[in-house]
């Protein structure tokens, strides 16, 4: 069974420009999520869609945003991108609130 | 104060060593999570527990819910098993967003 899909893998940016990122679920898993891991933050929480709804979203401005498709896939896109976005983005999926969740390789997006 | 408290930061562990990772929150939750993440970023979910003790292979995580606290546990350690070990609170509500997640512990183990 396939895993949890992100592309691309690695991508540089200038600042000012937008970047979209992608993400195919585990097939089934309507739960998807984004989160963002920085050398000084760690790990923060940036949006939460289930069966194509907005559940919940993180602490960021709203230069970030996110949705997801019928079939489950999810992009998140980040617009006037600044050199503080450089991060590694991750994607996970489950079946649903409470199931173990699976994570993706990541995108890592490098602004200059 | 973080929500979610790991210690220690870094870990060095000869090959063969019993390792403890300790992880300490104060939110309520409904589950606790731990992450094992390798160079290169992917991240793969060891366990979720939210009473307890479960064990997979040579790890085991126990988590007390009174006094906020969860370890993970590793026994005869291998150096395949230097990784970023994250612990996350899963905040009420059952929902991946409700994550909150410690700052890991680096582990490396020599053999």
């Amino acid at each position: 069974k396939a895993g949890v899909t992100q592309t691309p893998r690695y991508l540089i940016k200038t600042r000012g420009q937008q970047v979209t990122l992608s993400c195919s679920p585990i097939s089934g898993h309507r739960s998807v999520s984004w989160y963002q891991q920085t050398p000084g933050q760690g790990l923060q929480f940036l949006f939460e869609y289930f069966s194509e709804t907005q559940r919940n979203k993180g602490n960021f401005p709203g230069r970030f945003s996110g949705r997801q498709f019928s079939n489950s896939r999810s992009e998140m896109n980040v617009s006037t991108l600044e050199l503080g976005d450089s991060a590694l983005y991750l994607c996970a999926s489950s079946f649903g609130p409470g199931d173990t969740i699976y994570f993706g390789e990541g995108s890592w997006l490098t602004v200059v | 104060k973080n929500e979610v408290e790991q210690s220690p930061q870094n870990l060095t562990a000869q090959e063969g060593e019993f390792i403890t990772i300790n992880c300490s929150y104060s939110v309520g939750i409904s589950a606790l999570h731990w992450l094992q993440q390798h160079p290169g970023g992917g991240i793969v979910s060891l366990f979720m527990l939210s009473s307890g003790k479960k064990k997979h292979g040579r790890l085991i995580a126990t988590i007390n819910i009174q006094e906020k606290h969860s370890s993970l546990h590793i026994t005869a350690s291998h150096p395949r098993d230097s990784a970023v070990y994250i612990c996350a609170a899963e905040a009420y509500g059952g929902s991946q967003g409700n994550l909150i997640f410690g700052k890991g512990t680096k582990l490396s183990v020599k053999p």
